[in-house]
Order: structure tokens, then C-alpha cells, then sequence
């Protein structure tokens, strides 16, 4: 069965301090893969998704940047974070192969930038 | 892009009573309507999907509408019971191709259900 593993759970960092947030997947190849960001008490903000090692598509301007380095890893990080960063990171993976097929969230990571 | 609004924000229902969520989408494409739930302090799962070729969609006490021609979705729940409380978001996603499909969610609701 496939799984999906998130980290860190909780983060607390100050601001101008760099970020990496780790999310694999198992059991599973050519996964599609996104992060979304939750803000208090708003909805599901699609940042990145990917479709393949390397590949990365940005859905809003922002301080922070993914990557793909392996087919089933995806990385999202800051050079120097803001108090806006603050917020619940989902990340989650989808079967490529099938259209419209659900998507699979990780347990998140409740970051926050004091 | 896609734009997904959700109403209302919040909704607190009698135990027993029935609740309703509406979404409304700005993208005729969209042929993809899933629906998640998020227990508190937990990963959204999805509880119900609906695709543009069915107008409605029904399991045990969970149901969904869609209307193609207004661009919106409904989810319905009936006979709530204390364990359906929770925050509710609907989302909305059209095939794109050589890049999969991105999920637009609504604002999310909060349900809350009174014993």
C-alpha cells in the first residue's frame, strides 16, 4: 500500500531563517506531488506541483521554492523566511496515470515564524 | 485560474438535523468535484467525489449535487451526528494535460454538531 511521510510535525523558526520541509512517498512510481498551504482558519492554497524529477510548476509568487531531486521526494524551502510563511504545509501525491483520481495528504507540518 | 467560493464558513447544526455546503466554480472545464474533510488537527481526507457526466451522487448519508449549467456543487448530510464535525472543504479540477490535474479548493467550512 502506498504511504506518504511528512517532517517536521511542528516548526517553530525565526524570521530570516531558512526552511526545509521533507515529504516522501512509498509504495508508489511517477507520482504527481504538491504542496499546499493552510492559513488559520482559510482553505487549501495550491503553492507547487510537480510531475517528474525536476519538474516543478509554481502556482503563486512567493518566498518559497520546491524541488524534486528523486521520483518519489519533494522539498520545500526559503532562503530566509517571513511571518507571512506562517501557516500548515500539506503536502500530497496523486497516481499520474489516472485523471481526476484523489489526492493522498501527508500529516502536515504547522510552521511558525516568530 | 480557477476560482472556488464556499458558503457559508461555519455551520452549526442540531444532531439529527441536516446540514448543507455550497460551492460555486468559475471554470466551465472543470469536470472533477471531490469533497474532503479535515478533523481538527488532522490531514484532509476525501469522503465523496462527483463527475461533470452525473448531476447527483449518494453514499449512506452523504450526498452531492452538481449543477453543470449555474457551475455549482452542493454537499448534503443527513442525520448529522457529533463525529461530523469538522471543517469541509469542495474542490473543483479540470485534466491538464502533460501536467496532471491541479485541485482549486473552496475557503472550507466548519461544521459544528450540537448533541
Amino acid at each position: 500500500s502506498q504511504t506518504i511521510h511528512q517532517w517536521p510535525a511542528t516548526l517553530v523558526q525565526p524570521v530570516g531563517s531558512p526552511l526545509s520541509l521533507e515529504c516522501t512517498v512509498e509504495g508508489t512510481s511517477n507520482p504527481n506531488l504538491y504542496w499546499y498551504r493552510q492559513a488559520a482558519g482559510r482553505g487549501l492554497q495550491l503553492l507547487f506541483y510537480s510531475v517528474g524529477i525536476g519538474q516543478i510548476s509554481s502556482e503563486v509568487p512567493q518566498n518559497l521554492s520546491a524541488s524534486r531531486p528523486q521520483d518519489r521526494q519533494f522539498i520545500l524551502s526559503s532562503k530566509k523566511l517571513l511571518l507571512s510563511d506562517s501557516g500548515f504545509y500539506l503536502c500530497a501525491w496523486r497516481q499520474r496515470a489516472k485523471a481526476n483520481e484523489k489526492l493522498f495528504f501527508g500529516s502536515g507540518t504547522q510552521l511558525s515564524v516568530l | 485560474g480557477e476560482n472556488v467560493e464556499q458558503h457559508p464558513s461555519t455551520l452549526s447544526v442540531q444532531e439529527g438535523d441536516s446540514a448543507v455546503i455550497k460551492c460555486t466554480y468559475s471554470d466551465s472545464a472543470s469536470n472533477y468535484f471531490p469533497w474532503y474533510k479535515q478533523e481538527l488537527g488532522k490531514r484532509p481526507q476525501l469522503i465523496i467525489d462527483i463527475r461533470s457526466n452525473v448531476g447527483e451522487k449518494k453514499d449512506q448519508r452523504i450526498a452531492v449535487t452538481l449543477n453543470k449549467t449555474a457551475k455549482h456543487f452542493s454537499l448534503h448530510i443527513t442525520e448529522t451526528q457529533p463525529e461530523d464535525s469538522a471543517v469541509y472543504f469542495c474542490a473543483a479540477s479540470k485534466v491538464i494535460k502533460a501536467a496532471g490535474n491541479k485541485l482549486t479548493f473552496g475557503g472550507g467550512t466548519r461544521v459544528l454538531v450540537k448533541p
